[in-house]
């Protein structure tokens, strides 16, 4: 099975940037997804790695040490509707699902 | 762009009674999911189906869930005699393939409370 831990809540300002961990343990490793979820809605892709390294896509970058277990999403310029649950889900090899973790709730202040 | 589309939005039902709920995937994707969340939990992986059958399932999707794709378009989840346990949203997933590089998209989740 997989173990997934991110921090439960951040707080940070708008304009500044919040990083946010994840650390996991699986039995055979096949990709690393993090997705938004405001309340009450469905989450929605952010971005994936399966190989080691940093992936920017506009505001939002995600990094990847495989041989840590160890990811971190990274949120730049924070906007007020950037405030929202980060969820970070692995796939195991061979494996059709998701894992999630239980989410960090990020929220941003004026 | 295409989504995922799921009805109803919101489900009342009984304790005991059968439940049926609805997911239309997007249209060229080939694996289709169903996920839960309970109020204030993580989202929990329950079911994924491809070429007709199913190709995982956790442990809470026991006797009670089932799933079918009657048509081209729709993939629904039953859940045959509800228990409270069972309120949650629950959420269809679809994605073109299991493969690394293709992401789930979730639909917009169907609040089921069972009283």
């Amino acid at each position: 099975g997989q173990n997934i831990d991110q921090p439960t809540e951040m707080t940070a300002t708008e304009g500044a940037i919040v990083q946010i961990n994840c650390t996991y343990q699986t039995s055979g490793f096949n990709g690393l997804f993090w997705y938004q979820q405001h309340a009450g809605e469905a989450p929605t892709f952010l971005s994936y790695n399966v190989l080691d390294g940093l992936e920017e896509k506009g505001r939002f970058s995600s990094f990847l040490s495989r041989s840590k277990g160890y990811s971190y999403l990274l949120l730049k310029e924070l906007q007020m509707k950037d405030s929202a649950s980060y969820l970070c889900a692995v796939r195991a090899f061979r494996d059709y699902k998701l894992s999630f973790g239980a989410g960090t709730t990020v929220t941003v202040r004026a | 762009e295409p989504e995922v589309t799921q009805t109803p939005s919101h489900q009342v039902t009984q304790m005991g009674q059968e439940v049926i709920l609805r997911c239309v995937p997007i249209s060229n994707h080939l694996y289709f999911y169903w996920y839960r969340q309970i109020l204030g939990q993580k989202v929990e992986f329950l079911v994924s189906f491809y070429n007709n059958e199913i190709s995982e399932k956790s442990e809470i999707f026991d006797d009670q869930f089932s799933v079918e794709r009657p048509d081209g378009s729709n993939f629904t989840l039953k859940i045959r005699s509800t228990k409270l346990e069972d309120s949650a949203m629950y959420f269809c997933a679809s994605s073109e393939n299991k493969g690394l590089i293709y992401e789930q998209y979730f639909g917009p989740g169907t609040r089921l409370t069972v009283t």
